[in-house]
């Protein structure tokens, strides 16, 4: 379909370990999200990209997160020397918007596990 | 405080019922509203927006209090199909991040 694709669907590493989390969004959605979210929470802000640029990267939580969008398509999520408390849904969104803020596509997610 | 509250649930109805939802939000100069719904294991999906007039979606309807920064969802005539956590969302002005509340579940039962 052409919806988000998140890759890939399930993660497990070990703690330490470097990961890289993909995501393909809808083609042509000028604005991507990742959000990470763990169980009974609601989904937590990351990191936006209008374009090729990171507009807003507030919410990383610290040096050992990153990520890039370089042709302003597919982004990649990297986290460094993995920690247990890494583990979560990591969501990522893309949505059409231009100035204003319109709706957003959702992928499936990656569920990402630290052991 | 958190920027959108929430009340977490569960909510569980019978089948039929009306039920409410509401959510508060800190940020006065948030601009954009949401209900989105998520479903057990897989993704947030958008329900409704959420204007300014309130709206109506056959069984929901959204309704905002700006002044009181309030939102709310009410379902009428409950499925079993309506059971799913409710995530109330607000933007802020400008390009921004869409910010989540932790959701409200909801159970219709038989």
């Amino acid at each position: 379909g052409a919806g988000v694709s998140q890759t890939p669907s399930n993660k497990v590493t070990e703690k330490g370990k470097y990961v890289e989390l993909r995501c393909d969004p809808i083609s042509g959605h000028t604005a991507l999200y990742w959000y990470r979210q763990s169980l009974g929470q609601g989904p937590e802000f990351l990191i936006y990209f209008q374009g090729t640029g990171a507009a807003d990267d507030s919410g990383l939580p610290n040096d050992r997160f990153f990520a890039v969008r370089p042709e302003g398509s597919v982004s990649t999520l990297k986290i460094q020397r993995t920690e247990r408390g890494d583990s979560a849904v990591y969501l990522c969104a893309s949505s059409p918007n231009r100035g204003r803020l319109t709706e957003a596509f959702f992928g499936q997610g990656t569920r990402l596990t630290v052991v | 405080r958190k920027e959108v509250e929430q009340d977490p649930g569960p909510f569980n109805v019978p089948e039929g019922a009306t039920v409410a939802f509401n959510c508060t939000y800190s940020n006065s100069a948030s601009q954009s509203f949401f209900w989105y719904r998520q479903d057990c294991r897989k993704e947030p999906k958008l329900l409704m927006s959420v204007y300014s007039s309130g709206n109506e979606d056959g069984r929901f309807t959204a309704q905002l209090n700006r002044a009181s920064q309030y939102i709310s969802l009410l379902i009428r005539d409950s499925k079993l199909s309506d059971s799913a956590t409710y995530l109330c969302v607000v933007s802020r002005p400008g390009n921004t991040p869409l910010v989540f509340g932790k959701g409200t579940r909801l159970s219709v039962i038989a």
